[in-house]
């Protein structure tokens, strides 16, 4: 089942700028991951945040958790044109079986 | 060796036909994973397998069949599929698993069924 809703479905932004991302979700969880897909291949794992974590920084990544909004946002600062890709936010409960958002395709121009 | 690779890349199948796509990684990673990516839609989880042992089946037809046969090596048996199993199949592993564990994927198999 379903468990991660991210919003929005596409952004659209110029290198340089920052892009947000958030994510909602309704079930508890040991944890919330974000992934990057290029182009239809195979997913890179970006940053993981427990339920315990509020937030937590990678380079120029940024991830907040809500976990009483059940909520997480992901914030990618000074963008680049190769940071094009659809991004995935996935939660884990119980035993270690992800559940992927319907996830954000990010597209940053030149 | 940091990567899990798949073969082939692309797979274009009839019905009837009979096909694996293989998986494979030498992290020594104990826990590998099958999932079923559709065009513009998140992963979906097939399979798990720990220590070689299937022990998640997310209600996955029979047609689909996977297979472990050593603690590297993963495949995904095809048999008698229908054309909405077109797809990506996605393989990944990690270290263990269990909650916290991070999951590193391969390029995936495109996947045409005729």
């Amino acid at each position: 089942s379903q468990q991660g809703e991210e919003d929005p479905q596409a952004l659209s932004i110029q290198e340089g700028e920052n892009a947000t991302m958030n994510c909602s979700y309704k079930t508890s969880i040991n944890n919330l991951q974000w992934y990057r897909q290029n182009s239809g291949r195979g997913l890179v794992h970006l940053i993981l945040i427990r339920s315990n974590e509020r937030e937590k920084h990678s380079g120029r990544l940024r991830v907040t958790l809500d976990t009483s909004k059940k909520s997480s946002s992901l914030l990618i600062t000074a963008s680049r044109a190769a940071d094009t890709a659809s991004y995935f936010c996935a939660t884990e409960s119980g035993y270690s079986t992800l559940t992927f958002g319907k996830g954000t395709m990010l597209l940053v121009s030149p | 060796d940091t990567e899990v690779t798949q073969t082939p890349k692309h797979l274009v199948m009839g019905m009837t036909n009979k096909k694996s796509l293989k998986c494979e990684q030498h992290m020594g990673h104990r826990a590998m994973y099958w999932y079923k990516q559709k065009a513009k839609k998140p992963p979906e989880l097939m399979f798990v397998y720990s220590y070689e042992k299937l022990s998640i089946n997310e209600s996955v037809p029979s047609r689909f069949s996977p297979e472990c046969p050593n603690s590297s090596l993963l495949n995904l048996h095809l048999h008698a599929l229908q054309p909405e199993d077109s797809a990506l199949y996605l393989c990944a592993s990690s270290l263990l698993a269990g909650p916290y564990n991070e999951q590193f994927f391969g390029p995936g198999t495109r996947l045409t069924v005729l």
